[in-house]
């Protein structure tokens, strides 16, 4: 059985601050890693995919990937209210290659205090 | 110009009704999805479709069907709705089937909250 673990949180950072989200993952052979925001009451919001080892940024987003040790985390530099949600883990699930499908971490909720 | 779209919002019914629920995407997107998203937010993967084949179909209460007319409509029916069936049901789309690599991101509609009573 392929899983997906987060923290769940919550996960309280004062604004300004680096919130750090983790992951990890069973499926030593995964590809594909997408972290996606979840406001309450909302659907799930692309904010980052991985591929490959070592670090990738989008503005004040930064995810990293580490393949060997098999964790995936989102880094949210200078946080604001506004990024007070719960952050999904997704992982492509290998399956004989097929990656057709993701498997889903519960989500870490985060909440930043003015 | 929603990306990908579904109808109803809301939808709130008794025991034992059969309602469906339907999604459309613009994006141009080969693959589809239902995820079904219970009281606990765990998501959880229902059914795919790439080009209206059938590529997905998890262990899914056969009272559940879904049909795709064409790539861009995936629609959802339910038999005899159970309480247990009261969830937000999502609809996703993605560039292409395999999700290794650029072109799996999925991208989900707003979502359809079903009340069974």
């Amino acid at each position: 059985q392929k899983e997906v673990e987060q923290n769940s949180g919550p996960l309280s950072v004062p604004e300004g601050a680096i919130a750090s989200l983790n992951c990890t993952y069973s499926d030593r052979v995964s590809q594909s890693f997408f972290w996606y925001r979840q406001y309450s009451g909302k659907s799930p919001e692309l904010i980052m995919s991985i591929y490959s080892n070592g670090d990738k940024e989008d503005g004040r987003f930064t995810a990293q990937l580490n393949k060997a040790s098999q964790y995936v985390s989102l880094l949210i530099r200078d946080s604001q209210p506004s990024d007070s949600a719960t952050y999904l883990c997704a992982v492509a699930a290998s399956e004989a290659g097929n990656n057709r499908k993701l498997i889903w971490g519960l989500g870490t909720s985060l909440a930043v205090n003015p | 110009d929603t990306a990908v779209s579904q109808t109803p919002k809301y939808l709130v019914t008794q025991m034992g009704n059969d309602k469906s629920i339907k999604c459309e995407q613009n994006l141009g997107h080969d693959t589809m999805y239902w995820y079904k998203q219970d009281s606990k937010k765990f998501l959880k993967i229902m059914f795919s479709y790439n080009n209206k084949e059938l590529i997905i179909n998890e262990t899914v209460p056969n009272r559940f069907s879904p049909k795709s007319p064409d790539k861009a409509h995936l629609n959802l029916h339910i038999n005899s709705l159970e309480l247990g069936d009261s969830a937000v049901y999502f609809c996703a789309s993605s560039p292409q089937r395999r999700l290794a690599g650029s072109g799996g991101e999925q991208y989900f509609g707003p979502g359809t909250r079903l009340t069974v009573t």
